[in-house]
């Protein structure tokens, strides 16, 4: 079975500073995808940044990058100048195929991340 | 573009009634998944359907718990004889046709009280 592990479940950040948070699936597919969503207090789930595996090259979206380290099972999420907004519980996910044309996503458990003004 | 669009926002229910909760897909999306999140979780996949057509339910409960996306009108997750156990949020997301669920847009969600 596919897993996704956070193993941090809050995390704090000062404003402006730069926060990083982990990520670890377990997977015996070479060709996937990976997420990170955040759910902020609205309880919306917003697509942050997305990582196809067969892409050495590290995802970046502004602010948010990630640190994909293929060999190692890794997906960490770097937010850079944290703003009071990101503020959120932020969610790995990675991409299963469940047969007959249809994909799932398996997500970890979240890391609550707040920041401090 | 209104986006996923998910009704009602909130819902109440005692024990042994019945809930449905309602999905109107994102313009130009024609397959839908729905997902729950309990307390403290990831969400985790329920079913995913295209028109008339249910392809993966090997997230969904085997009894009380079954999902439709006609024709015509929104994708419906219904859920009879509701428990406790229950509560939690539903959240709906669509995908374009091919996108292989890597082009999600999730609603708001509907979150379910059992009383």
């Amino acid at each position: 079975a596919q897993t996704v592990t956070q193993s941090q479940p809050e995390m704090s950040v000062q404003e402006a500073e730069t926060v990083t948070l982990s990520c670890t699936y377990d997977t015996s597919e070479s060709d996937y995808y990976l997420f990170w969503y955040k759910q902020p207090p609205s309880r919306q789930m917003i697509l942050v940044i997305r990582q196809e595996a067969y892409k050495q090259q590290n995802a970046t979206e502004n602010r948010f990058s990630v640190n994909f380290q293929k060999a190692a099972k890794s997906f960490s999420l770097k937010i850079s100048d944290s703003q009071l907004g990101d503020a959120a519980m932020y969610f790995c996910a990675y991409r299963v195929y469940s047969g007959a044309g249809s994909y799932q996503l398996t997500f970890g458990k979240g890391t609550k991340l707040s920041v401090i003004p | 573009n209104a986006g996923v669009m998910q009704n009602p926002r909130h819902l109440v229910r005692r024990r042994g009634q019945e809930a449905r909760l309602r999905c109107s897909p994102m313009k130009g999306h024609s397959h839908v998944y729905w997902y729950r999140q309990l307390p403290e979780e990831g969400l985790k996949f329920m079913v995913y359907l295209q028109k008339e057509n249910i392809i993966d339910e090997s997230g969904m409960p085997k009894e009380r718990f079954s999902a439709e996306f006609p024709k015509e009108g929104p994708s419906i997750l219904r859920i009879q004889q509701v428990v406790r156990g229950d509560s939690a949020a539903y959240f709906c997301a669509s995908s374009p046709k091919g996108s292989g669920a890597n082009v999600l847009t999730f609603g708001a969600g509907s979150r379910l009280t059992v009383l």
